[in-house]
């Protein structure tokens, strides 16, 4: 298996509400990534997860709050998001985690998770 | 941190042209380039790469060239076709992550 499968594809959820994104790969990858794109713009890194552990917060807003459960999965829990959140969620993975040497791998992206906050 | 600077942000061509896109980046410590190819509503999809021990790649029609000195990088398409059309992002690591380019929108007509 030679992908990175993400879901839902679409999202629609008011400002109250609690919701998961979810990812997962097969690939024996151990760093894996949360991406943020608006429309025409570039991919922005949220977090990275570096052999299950959190090894970059690019200072994202709380209401964004990652997990890793294991080596396959990577999940994205929402929590009170506003409008502006509203993008295409992005999920990646690599061969090695980037926390231990200066590693550099393609990153395999999920067709991600197009999210709409009301 | 590192900044990635992409230039054309719009670029058209005919059919069978080439086409040049070319990107800079700020740290001296990056030392891999991948460019993505976005079609509408897809996700980035990698279509080349290159390290730093490396200044050229090709790939069919496909090429990129690095100039560590200058700090820059540049893909260059020939005999582009229709499909060809999308986004394309540079890409720079400095071993953490990945930092885009701001992406070149790549049209060519027929």
């Amino acid at each position: 298996d030679t992908e990175v499968t993400q879901t839902p594809k679409h999202l629609v959820m008011g400002m109250t509400n609690k919701k998961s994104l979810k990812c997962e790969q097969h690939m024996g990858h151990r760093a894996m990534y949360w991406y943020k794109q608006k429309a025409k713009k570039p991919p922005e890194l949220m977090f990275v997860y570096s052999y299950e552990k959190l090894s970059i917060n690019e200072s994202v807003p709380s209401r964004f709050s990652p997990e890793c459960p294991n080596s396959s999965l990577l999940n994205l829990h929402l929590h009170a998001l506003q409008p502006e959140d509203s993008a295409l969620y992005l999920c990646a993975s690599s061969q090695e985690g980037v926390a231990w040497r200066r590693a550099y791998n393609e990153q395999f992206f999920g067709p991600g998770t197009r999210l709409t906050v009301l | 941190g590192e900044n990635v600077e992409q230039h054309p942000s719009t670029l058209s061509v005919q059919e069978g042209d080439s086409a040049v896109i070319k990107c800079t980046y700020s740290d001296s410590a990056s030392n891999y380039f991948p460019w993505y190819k976005q079609e509408l509503g897809k996700r980035p999809q990698l279509i080349i790469d290159i390290r730093s021990n490396v200044g050229e790649k090709k790939d069919q029609r496909i090429a990129v060239t690095l100039n560590k000195t200058a700090k820059h990088f540049s893909l260059h398409i020939t005999e582009t076709q229709p499909e060809d059309s999308a986004v394309y992002f540079c890409a720079a690591s400095p071993g953490t992550a990945l930092i885009f380019g701001k992406g070149t929108t790549l049209s060519v007509s027929s």
